[in-house]
C-alpha cells in the first residue's frame, strides 16, 4: 500500500495559471519535504515542515508555497507557473529532521506540464 | 563548485558486465551517505546506505574514501533490470542529491 501519496500523477497548467500539488502521507511523520526535478538534474529541495514549522530553502522563488493543515497532508501551490517551473515534483516524508541511516519515503511524484 | 558531483554518463554496458560510478562531494562534513535508484519518471528510492568500512548488498558493493571525499558503487553481473539512473545523497544537515548517473544495459 501507498503510504505517501501524491495527486495528479501529471498535471497540466497555463502559464501564470495557479496550480496545487497535493500530498498526503500514512506514516504518521514529522517532516515532509517538497523537491523539484528538472530533467537529468538532481532533485532540489524546495522547502520542508517540521511538524507546523516552515522551513523554506533560501533560493526557492516567492512564487512556490506551501501548506500543511495537519499531520498528513502537505500541498505545494504555485502561485503563476511559468514555462521554467515544468518539472518533477517530489513529496517526501521522514520521521524526524535528521534523516541519518532512516529511509525518506518519496511519492511517486507529480510531473507538471507548463502551456 | 557543486557540493555533489557525478559523471552524468550515460554508462552502456553488456548483460554480465562490472560497471562502477563514483560521486565527489565537497562538504568534509557530510555525515551520512546513500545511494538511491532512480527509473525514468519515477520517483528516487533507496538502494543502500554507505559505511566507512564498505558495505555489499548481493551484486552491489559500495564504499567511501572520507580523505579523497568520494563515494563509489561497484554493480557486478549487470541485469536488463539494473537500467536507470543511480543518485548520490550525502547528508549534511539536509539531503544533498548529485544529478545522478545513467546506466543502461543492454542485452
Amino acid at each position: 500500500d501507498a503510504m505517501v501519496i501524491q495527486n495528479p500523477r501529471y498535471q497540466v497548467t497555463q502559464f501564470g495559471k495557479p496550480v496545487t500539488l497535493s500530498c498526503s502521507q500514512t506514516l504518521n511523520h514529522n517532516v515532509m519535504y517538497w523537491y523539484q526535478q528538472k530533467s537529468s538534474q538532481a532533485p532540489k529541495l524546495l522547502f520542508h515542515y517540521y511538524d507546523k514549522d516552515f522551513n523554506n530553502e533560501a533560493d526557492t522563488p516567492d512564487n512556490f508555497q506551501s501548506r500543511r493543515p495537519n499531520t498528513s497532508f502537505c500541498f505545494l501551490d504555485i502561485r503563476s507557473p511559468g514555462l521554467g517551473d515544468a518539472a518533477m515534483y517530489l513529496c517526501a516524508t521522514s520521521r524526524d529532521r535528521t534523516v541519518g541511516l532512516e529511509k525518506l519515503f518519496f511519492g511517486s511524484g507529480t510531473q507538471l506540464s507548463v502551456l | 563548485r557543486k557540493e555533489v558531483e557525478q559523471d552524468p554518463g550515460p554508462f552502456n554496458v553488456p548483460e554480465g558486465a562490472t560497471v562502477a560510478f563514483n560521486c565527489t562531494y565537497s562538504n568534509s562534513a557530510s555525515q551520512s551517505f546513500f545511494w538511491y535508484r532512480q527509473d525514468c519518471r519515477k520517483e528516487p528510492k533507496l538502494l543502500m546506505s554507505v559505511y566507512s568500512s564498505g558495505n555489499e548488498d548481493g551484486r552491489f558493493t559500495a564504499q567511501l574514501n572520507r580523505a579523497s571525499q568520494y563515494i563509489s558503487l561497484l554493480i557486478r553481473d549487470s541485469k536488463l533490470s539494473d537500467s536507470a539512473t543511480y543518485l548520490c545523497v550525502l547528508l549534511g544537515g539536509k539531503l544533498i542529491f548529485g544529478q545522478g548517473t545513467e546506466l543502461s544495459v543492454k542485452p
